[in-house]
């Protein structure tokens, strides 16, 4: 079945850098589509990042362009989501999620989210 | 960016009611739309891709249409295990993709 499990949450503070990372199973990772969605304490969902099946396109949430990486490594079918400078608003859970449909995204797998606490 | 507008905000419903929750865009994206249910602590679940489109596995009581500007989501009869937070999605102008703020479902 497909699993996505995150990890790399944590504390971290403020202008460090943070990795997340995203291993997936039981799919043809190299064929999907990956995204990054974030969810602050009790509030709603906010997508930040995606990257095309084939690594070829990245894209980002415009109010994180330049503080955010996101990669992939199809031997290790894994996506990456690379955070530099964050703030005390990042804090959030961070959720990996997989583009299911064409055209989309359309997120039909989920993580179980990994939460980030921003905090010197 | 378009901005999605889901209401009500919350909403409580009897089991049984027929619930309908709206989301609205801010300019046309045809039918590139989906629907999320997310349970507390938990992550979102896709229940209605493409506006209409019933994903595989989800019960045949939640149901979707619209177009363009104007969405709803429909539960037929509400269950107690339907109770959680709803968001709509769009993918009409990616990227990038946006949701709608929520409308939280509780049982009266």
């Amino acid at each position: 079945q497909v699993q996505l499990v995150e990890s790399g949450g944590g504390v971290v503070q403020p202008g460090r850098s943070l990795r997340l990372s995203c291993a997936a199973s039981g799919f043809r990772f190299s064929s999907y589509g990956m995204n990054w969605v974030r969810q602050a304490p009790g509030k709603g969902l906010e997508w930040v990042a995606g990257i095309h099946y084939d690594g070829s396109k990245e894209y980002y949430a415009e109010s994180m362009k330049g503080r955010l990486t996101i990669s992939r490594d199809d031997s290790k079918n894994t996506v990456y989501l690379q955070m530099n400078s964050p703030r005390a608003e990042d804090t959030a859970v961070y959720y990996c999620a997989r583009d299911g449909r064409n055209p989309g995204p359309m997120f039909d797998y989920w993580g179980q989210g990994i939460l980030v606490t921003v905090s010197s | 960016d378009i901005q999605m507008t889901q209401s009500p905000s919350s909403l409580s419903a009897s089991v049984g009611d027929r619930v309908t929750i709206t989301c609205q865009a801010s300019q046309d994206i045809r039918k590139y739309l989906n629907w999320y249910q997310q349970k507390p602590g938990k992550a979102p679940k896709v229940l209605i891709y493409g506006a209409s489109n019933l994903e595989a596995g989800v019960p045949s009581r939640f149901s979707g249409s619209g177009s363009g500007t104007y969405f709803t989501l429909t539960i037929s009869s509400l269950q107690p295990e339907d109770i959680a937070t709803y968001y709509c999605q769009q993918y009409g102008d990616f990227p990038p993709v946006t949701f709608g703020q929520g409308t939280r479902l509780e049982i009266k």
